[in-house]
Parts: structure tokens; sequence; C-alpha cells
């Protein structure tokens, strides 16, 4: 069965500097990766996704994940944080294998704290 | 392009009564899923579909029914609310291609007392 770790419940950053949200995964095939981002009372927004090639991915908002297949890790990172980036982030898996019906397997989120 | 949209946004239920939660979404695509997300827990999935007339369970099925008799609808039933369905349901769609990325619906807070 797939599965998605997020380790950190929360992640706190002071604006301008890097942030990274951590996310690691288990699959029995070739993973496609996901990070979304949900504000409050909203629903989850997509943020970027890796489905093969270049192991570093880029997205909105200036954020970017790198893909690590021997620590089966896609941590998520911004170079530089700002406030309005903070918000809960949620890392998601899917197996390669459609004969799983491309079921979509979320983390638990973390959530990241950008002050000034 | 109103992408996914959810009905109602909130609800308050008793004990014991029954609601339908309705998605639809104009993409036109062939998969459609059903979360719950509580506190701490991340988002889990309760029923999806892979196409027209088809669904399937996923890890929380239990005291959840759905149906999709139109590709563009996927509806959640819960025949007798329980405090423990307390949550915000989300609702999702994504096409066929197994890399593509899933759109979600605003989201339906229900509250059972």
């Amino acid at each position: 069965a797939q599965s998605v770790a997020q380790p950190e419940d929360q992640v706190n950053v002071a604006e301008g500097n890097p942030l990274t949200v951590k996310c690691t995964y288990s699959v029995s095939g070739n993973p496609y990766l996901f990070w979304y981002v949900q504000y409050p009372n909203r629903g989850l927004q997509f943020l970027l996704k890796y489905i093969t090639g270049d192991n570093l991915v880029k997205g909105s908002y200036g954020f970017e994940a790198e893909f690590n297949k021997s620590q089966t890790s896609f941590h998520l990172k911004k170079p530089s944080a700002l406030v309005s980036d903070s918000a809960l982030y949620f890392c998601a898996v899917r197996e390669t294998n459609t004969g799983t019906a491309s079921k979509l397997t979320f983390g638990t989120g973390t959530r990241l704290q950008v002050t000034l | 392009n109103a992408g996914v949209t959810q009905t109602p946004k909130f609800r308050v239920l008793k004990t014991g009564q029954s609601m339908t939660l309705l998605c639809a979404q104009d993409m036109n695509h062939e998969y459609m899923y059903w979360y719950r997300q509580d506190p701490g827990m991340g988002l889990r999935l309760i029923h999806y579909s892979v196409g027209e007339g088809t669904t399937a369970k996923g890890e929380v099925p239990d005291g959840y029914n759905v149906s999709r008799l139109k590709k563009q609808n996927f509806l959640l039933g819960l025949e007798s609310a329980a405090p423990s369905q307390t949550s915000v349901y989300f609702c999702a769609s994504n096409p066929v291609r197994g890399g593509s990325e899933a759109f979600f619906g605003q989201g339906t807070r229900l509250t059972v007392v």
C-alpha cells in the first residue's frame, strides 16, 4: 500500500529565510508526487508535481521540490519565505501503475508559519 | 469555468439524521474522490469512482455510501449520521492520466450533534 509521511506538524521560519517542508513516501512502483497548499477555510490548491525527468521541479509562487529516489523523499523548498506563505501544506503520492485506480494518498500535513 | 463545486458548504445534523453531499465537476474528468479532513490526520479517502456508474471503497468507507449516476456528479450519503462523522469533506476530480493533478472543491463543513 502506498503511504506518505510528513514528519513535522509545524515549521517556523522567519520571512526572507529559506524554508523546507519534508515529505517521504512509500509505493511499490514508481511514484507521481504532488504538493498542495491549503489556506484557512479553503480547498486544496495544487503547487507542483513530479512525474518523470528532472529531479528538481518548479511550481507556483516560487516553490520548488526535489525528488530523491534513493531516499524516497520529495521535500518542498523556497529560497525566501513570505508571511503570505503561511498555510497548511500537503504532500501526496500516486502510483504510476494505474491498476490501483489512480488513488491519491495524502500525508497528514505540515503547518508553515512565517513570521516577520 | 466553475471547476469542482460542492453543495452545501455548511451543515449541522442531529445524530441519526441522513443527508447527501453533492459534488459537481465541469471538466469532464473520469476520476472523482471524496475525502474527509480531520485535525492531525490529513485527508483520508472515503470512496472514489473511476467512471460513471462505478464506485469503490477508500480507507474509511464505513457509514458512507456514494453514487456516480452521471459523469459530472459524485454524491456522498450519510444514512444515519454520528458525531464521529463531524468533519470537513472535500471532493476532488482528475483526468485519467496518472500524472495529472487533482482539482478540489471548497469543502463542506459538517457538524453532527
